[in-house]
């Protein structure tokens, strides 16, 4: 299995607090992704890294930004919560751009009240 | 934009048999790749299978394997022998730059 690990696991937070969740990975992979998943939806990509400070939005961006300032770790920052951001959060990595397999992480659980 | 459709919401299969799974692409790429997912109760994402659309051959993984026509942009997973551990939901993805595009997904229940 790879080496992805998500903290924290779960969480509850109020409306208008922020939030972070962090991405670490073990593999030295090049390329970070974050994804939620919401019922009906499938997983939709929230914003992805290339590389060390590289980052770019995804299809579902706006209320989320991102920040890698090592290879190992990648973390995502609700600025501001809100009950529509309330989803099952999910870290990926993959070696080479999105043609390579993508390994997962367990996934975060976040409820916003 | 790329798309991918996963029409059937849940099916179900006895153990021992047979089940396929569908999903349809669009895309107007002639190089990309199609993946099935595995999503358990736990909800750990697991890859099931990989296809490169430049080969022609269908990829297969023991008891799993696809039937891609590429033509028609579909993809589907075909679980031979199933085990009550294949209970799960299935997502079909595609890629062709460094972005997956997922469906829906399928989920699958088991009966023995």
């Amino acid at each position: 299995d790879a080496g992805i690990t998500q903290s924290p696991r779960h969480k509850v937070t109020e409306t208008g607090t922020p939030v972070t969740l962090r991405c670490h990975q073990t593999e030295n992979h090049r390329y970070m992704y974050w994804y939620r998943q919401d019922p009906g939806h499938g997983l939709r990509l929230i914003h992805y890294s290339y590389g060390v400070k590289d980052t770019d939005k995804g299809e579902v961006s706006d209320g989320y930004s991102v920040s890698r300032s090592k290879t190992e770790d990648f973390l995502l920052t609700l600025e501001s919560a809100t009950s529509s951001q309330t989803s099952v959060y999910f870290c990926a990595i993959s070696e080479l751009a999105g043609v390579e397999t993508q390994y997962f992480g367990p996934g975060t659980r976040l409820l916003v009240l | 934009a790329q798309t991918v459709t996963q029409s059937q919401p849940e099916m179900s299969v006895q153990e021992a048999e047979t089940v396929t799974l569908s999903c349809t692409y669009d895309t107007s790429e002639s190089d990309y790749y199609l993946f099935w997912y595995k999503q358990p109760p736990s909800r750990q994402m697991i890859l099931v299978i990989r296809q490169e659309a430049y080969k022609q051959q269908n990829a297969t993984e023991n008891r799993f394997s696809v039937n891609f026509q590429k033509a028609a942009k579909s993809f589907s997973l075909k679980i031979s022998d199933s085990q009550l551990g294949d209970a799960a939901m299935y997502f079909c993805a595609y890629s062709n730059t460094d972005k997956l595009i997922f469906g829906t997904g399928t989920r699958l229940q088991v009966f023995p």
